[in-house]
């Protein structure tokens, strides 16, 4: 059964701070993994999709890695900033004809001014 | 373009009562997903639907049923609501290409069972 583990479950910065957020995985035979950020009161919304076959993706001053040898997965971000400030899930999508996704419990970051 | 809509956002219900949540996607999307998210637990998938006319149970589905008579509907039943099911439900949705495609969630459903 595959496990997803995000430590630590909360991280205070300050504004500005590059920082890394990690995710890991028990069963590396994975479709791709996902980064999400949920904002309180609100559902997720997917912020990068990294495939099986890619190392990394970026988006604006997102960047995620995966190895997937180590069931690990990072999430950089540069330059934070008090906007950024959610919770960070990240979720692995296992081969089968569902697909279903096996979540993290997910980093709760809080950026200070 | 509105996405993944949940309706309601809110509800109280009481014990033995029954309701149905509703959500609608507007992508097209085949796949459609029911979690539950609760503190120290995480998302949980309740039921899922491949495509029209399709179900499956996931992780937890004991005290819920679901039903897809349209593409773009997918509603989950609570029979008889017990106070255990009081969360935050989330409906999601991704198109047929399970590689590449991400999921997209509504804002969810507030359920207190009292």
């Amino acid at each position: 059964k595959q496990e997803v583990t995000q430590i630590p479950a909360a991280l205070s910065v300050p504004e500005g701070e590059n920082l890394v957020l990690n995710c890991s995985f028990t069963d590396s035979a994975i479709y791709n993994l996902q980064w999400f950020r949920q904002d309180p009161g609100k559902g997720l919304t997917s912020l990068l999709l990294i495939q099986s076959s890619q190392r990394e993706q970026t988006s604006g001053r997102l960047n995620a890695s995966l190895d997937k040898s180590s069931g690990r997965s990072t999430l950089y971000i540069a330059a934070s900033q008090p906007g950024d400030s959610a919770t960070y899930l990240c979720a692995v999508k296992n081969p089968g004809a569902n697909s279903k996704l096996t979540f993290g419990k997910g980093i709760t970051l809080s950026v200070r001014p | 373009n509105a996405g993944v809509t949940q309706t309601p956002k809110f509800r109280v219900l009481k014990t033995g009562q029954s309701m149905t949540l509703l959500c609608a996607q507007d992508m097209n999307h085949e796949y459609m997903y029911w979690y539950r998210q609760d503190p120290g637990m995480g998302l949980r998938l309740i039921h899922y639907s491949v495509g029209e006319g399709t179900t499956a149970k996931g992780e937890v589905p004991d005290g819920y049923n679901v039903s897809r008579l349209k593409k773009q509907n997918f509603l989950l039943g609570l029979e008889s609501a017990a106070p255990s099911q009081t969360s935050v439900y989330f409906c999601a949705s991704s198109s047929d290409r399970p590689s590449i495609s991400p999921l997209h969630f509504g804002n969810g459903t507030r359920l207190t069972v009292t």
